[in-house]
């Protein structure tokens, strides 16, 4: 499976734009890359995905590098309910009933 | 409406017991999904069911025995419980499993079994 890199934690303050990034150097070409995040004692939940082109949602946005060997999530206005960790997972587009691989994520806090 | 709900919500218990956990999801999807979030935090999947039948299934000691009775429902119950047991639990669905494209699992508010 390929891996992916995150920082282990970033800081931001309210309503500031958030940049998480994520390294996934090793990507296939089928590879889409997807972003979970988990609240504080919640499950976690979906967030964003994408294969090659930027993608919006009223959550964030997927800045995809042109090599794809990167990503960035980006939050436009952090609030404090996005604290949270966010996970970057890589999912085959070729292959069904795949599991979420999570690895350590990244710590997002965030400051009033 | 909760989509998936999970019961309970705490579960304390003595090691050698046997305990279920049980999950219900009402968003209409076929395939549901256990993972495991260990006391450092790590979220792993243990097992998932594409219409009641059992698709993935991880390196998890045999003790844990999954049990989908319909498409809406998937049960976790555990035999013999140890220590390593404690963790949060959580339960997810998706509608025709979880591919590249799309498919998005939605997990419930998780359990939180210790045992003593």
């Amino acid at each position: 499976d390929a891996k992916t890199t995150q920082p282990n934690s970033m800081e931001s303050n309210e309503e500031e734009p958030v940049h998480l990034p994520c390294n996934h150097s090793t990507i296939s070409g089928t590879d889409y890359i997807h972003w979970y995040r988990q609240l504080p004692s919640q499950g976690p939940e979906y967030v964003i995905h994408g294969l090659t082109s930027n993608v919006n949602n009223r959550m964030a946005s997927l800045a995809i590098a042109e090599d794809r060997k990167s990503s960035t999530l980006i939050l436009h206005r952090a609030t404090l309910r996005d604290a949270a960790v966010y996970y970057c997972i890589l999912l085959n587009g070729n292959t069904g009933f795949q599991k979420l691989v999570f690895g350590t994520g990244t710590r997002l806090l965030v400051s009033p | 409406d909760t989509a998936v709900s999970q019961t309970p919500k705490y579960l304390v218990t003595q090691m050698g017991n046997d305990k279920s956990i049980k999950c219900e999801q009402n968003l209409g999807h076929d395939t549901m999904y256990w993972y495991k979030q260990d006391s450092k935090k790590f979220l792993k999947i243990m097992f998932s069911y594409n219409n009641k039948e059992l698709i993935i299934n991880e390196t998890v000691p045999n003790r844990f025995s999954p049990k989908s009775p319909d498409k809406a429902h998937l049960n976790l119950h555990i035999n013999s419980l140890e220590l390593g047991d404690s963790a949060v639990y959580f339960c997810a669905s998706s509608q025709g499993g979880t591919s590249g494209g799309y498919n998005e699992q939605f997990f419930g508010p998780g359990t939180r079994l210790t045992v003593l």
